[in-house]
């Protein structure tokens, strides 16, 4: 069946330190991969997404690339800031489904 | 205003009352779900719906009712609330079926029985 595996957190990074959270996927076909952020008391958001194989997405200044021959959509950024703390979701959805497929999700904290 | 809005955004109830929570969305999405969020769980799917009056069970629908007479709301019920139900619910909609779909959330409700 169709799964998402996210490395386990928390990530505590310094500020302005480099952000990688792995993501792999099993999936038929070819999903759409995607981030999502959650901060603090709200609802998670779309972070960013990408539909087919090498294509990147990109927002905020984090990037992530679907790497079709790992099965693979890590989340990074250069440079992180303490306002990027939050829980980071990857997702993917897939041909003939309307459900998202949720990873478990990984909990940044970024100290100043 | 436009968007999926969530009621109440906190609850606190006792054991064995019925509890309902409500989620309204502006989009006209077809499909609507409702998740809980626990530490160490994640998020799982406790119903969705693909259409008005369409309905269907997700990985933990154990004490849960929903139903969906319009489009826009997808109300959520506990019939006798327990302990084990205290919980972040998040509703969510998605306009589109397939890879290209991409949901929408609430901002969440913080139920807690006591």
């Amino acid at each position: 069946g169709n799964s998402v595996t996210q490395m386990e957190g928390p990530v505590t990074l310094s500020e302005e330190a480099f952000l990688t959270i792995n993501c792999t996927y099993t999936a038929t076909g070819y999903p759409s991969l995607f981030w999502y952020v959650q901060y603090p008391g709200e609802g998670l958001q779309l972070l960013l997404k990408a539909t087919k194989a090498d294509d990147k997405g990109s927002n905020k200044g984090f990037e992530a690339t679907y790497r079709k021959e790992t099965t693979s959509f890590h989340l990074e950024k250069g440079s992180v800031q303490v306002s990027d703390s939050a829980v980071y979701f990857c997702a993917l959805t897939y041909t003939g489904g309307f459900k998202t497929i949720f990873g478990a999700g990984t909990r940044l904290f970024v100290k100043a | 205003d436009a968007g999926i809005t969530q009621s109440p955004r906190y609850k606190i109830t006792e054991t064995g009352r019925q509890v309902t929570l409500m989620c309204h969305q502006t989009w006209s999405h077809s499909y609507m779900f409702w998740y809980r969020q626990d530490l160490g769980h994640g998020l799982r799917l406790i119903y969705y719906s693909a259409a008005a009056d369409i309905t269907d069970k997700g990985e933990v629908p154990d004490g849960y009712v929903v139903s969906r007479s319009k489009t826009e709301n997808f109300p959520l019920t506990l019939e006798s609330a327990t302990r084990s139900q205290t919980s972040v619910y998040f509703c969510a909609s998605s306009g589109e079926q397939g890879r290209h779909s991409e949901a929408f959330f609430g901002q969440g409700t913080r139920l807690t029985v006591v």
